[in-house]
């Protein structure tokens, strides 16, 4: 069966610094990988999605950036964080070629102070 | 692009009534619409789906509808209990699914 596991399950970081959240996927090949932010109390904002290796489109203009160096893991970073990046981050995967569910990873709770 | 709107944003319902969401989508070409139930904390877990060739689908206590010519969807759920309190989202998909805001059901025992 197919697994997602992300990390760190929560994260506080100062504004300015840096940031990497990560998510694997098990159990599937060449899955399609998305990014999501969640804001408190608000919808789900989808940032980036991937359907292959080193392919990536960004959804939203912003400090964020993401990455997929391997065929089952998406990475989240920033340079430099700023306050409204705090929200709950949520990374999710679909079966490739059609319109499928997605399932979403436990997220990752960032709090910039 | 596509775009989803969820109504009402919030609903109260007594404890065995019924509660119903709606969802408009734009694009013609969405071919699936899921329905999603995020507790609060949780990740969204599927709850039920439905394709564009299939006008309702029912599960249990829990049905969609689907009019495409009036591009709308909708859920019902009947005889609510406490335990469907969460926060439900609508999407439609193209080439990616496109959430709605989400509306808050708080179901009083």
């Amino acid at each position: 069966s197919q697994t997602i596991h992300q990390w760190p399950a929560t994260l506080v970081q100062p504004v300015g610094s840096p940031l990497s959240l990560e998510c694997t996927v098990e159990g599937t090949s060449n899955p399609n990988l998305y990014w999501y932010r969640q804001a408190a109390g608000r919808g789900l904002q989808l940032l980036f999605y991937s359907v292959g290796i080193g392919q990536i489109s960004s959804e939203v203009p912003q400090n964020l950036s993401a990455s997929r160096p391997q065929d089952r893991q998406f990475i989240l970073s920033s340079k430099k964080l700023l306050l409204s990046d705090s929200g709950f981050y949520l990374c999710a995967w679909s079966i490739a070629g059609g319109y499928n569910e997605q399932f979403f990873g436990p997220g990752t709770r960032l709090t910039v102070l | 692009g596509e775009n989803v709107e969820q109504h009402p944003s919030t609903l109260s319902v007594q404890e065995g009534d019924s509660a119903v969401i709606k969802c408009t989508y734009s694009d013609s070409a969405s071919n699936y619409f899921p329905w999603y139930k995020q507790e609060l904390g949780k990740r969204p877990q599927l709850i039920i789906d439905i394709r564009s060739n299939v006008g309702e689908k029912k599960d249990q206590r829990i049905a969609v509808t689907l009019n495409k010519t009036a591009k709308h969807f909708s859920l019902h759920i009947t005889e609510t209990q406490p335990e469907d309190s969460a926060v439900y989202f609508c999407a439609a998909n193209t080439d990616k699914l496109i959430f709605g805001t989400g509306t808050r059901l708080q179901v009083f025992p």
